[in-house]
């Protein structure tokens, strides 16, 4: 049974490109979450999707979009990178049934930002 | 708005050695607690989890968590610590709005074994 797989493993980007990091759910799951983990720190939450549709949001500005497939499936986009966005990216997928169903995690993107 | 402290950043024990990792945290509600562990270049694997009931939860690995609502504290306990546990640990809160859920994680307490 697959888990949470992220691709690719590692990014390196210049400021002022975009970027889209892919993400796969755990079998089964239909939820699909985003954390951004900047070195050193806790992952923060991004945002989360559900039914192909955004259902909460962190404090995270428009150039951080997403979107979910019908396959569950998921893609984080980062517009007009600059130096802060370089971190880890976590996707963490889970059933709809809240706190009930724990956040599964894949190893996560580095994304570096020169 | 929940939050979540992890007062000591770095810690280290002898292999063997109990430990014990703190976390407070600050929500409005009923919390939902999660302790997770992260090793170097990997995702977040979750090491217990508590929601309601029992404050002494047990978890993988052997390590276990209580939650005391008085002192809003739930801290992470290992009896016998060993090598392989050495990573960083990291405490969350988990809130449920909107019909979604989002955890709100700690700063991180990286933990360090001595042989």
């Amino acid at each position: 049974d697959a888990g949470v797989t992220q691709s690719p493993t590692h990014l390196i980007k210049t400021r002022g490109q975009q970027v889209t990091l892919r993400c796969s759910p755990k079998s089964g799951h239909d939820t699909v979450s985003w954390y951004q983990q900047a070195l050193g720190q806790g992952p923060q939450f991004i945002f989360q999707y559900y039914e192909e549709e955004e259902r909460q949001r962190g404090n995270f500005p428009d150039r951080f979009s997403g979107h979910q497939f019908p396959n569950y499936s998921s893609e984080l986009n980062v517009n007009a990178l600059l130096l802060g966005d370089s971190a880890l990216y976590l996707c963490a997928s889970s059933f709809v049934e809240g706190m009930n169903s724990p956040l599964h995690f894949g190893n996560g993107t580095r994304l570096t930002v020169t | 708005a929940q939050s979540v402290t992890q007062p000591d950043i770095h810690i280290t024990v002898s292999e063997g050695a109990s430990l014990e990792l703190r976390c407070n945290y600050s929500y409005g509600a009923t919390p939902y607690l999660f302790w997770y562990v992260q090793s170097p270049g990997q995702g977040l694997q979750l090491l217990l989890k508590y929601f309601s009931g029992d404050t002494l939860v047990q978890g993988i690995k052997g390590f276990e968590a209580e939650f005391k609502r008085s002192q809003s504290s739930f801290n992470l306990r290992k009896p016998s610590v060993h090598w392989s546990d050495a990573a960083e640990y990291f405490c969350a809160v988990g809130a449920v709005t909107g019909g979604g859920n989002k955890l709100t994680f700690g700063t991180g307490t990286q933990l360090k074994v001595e042989l």
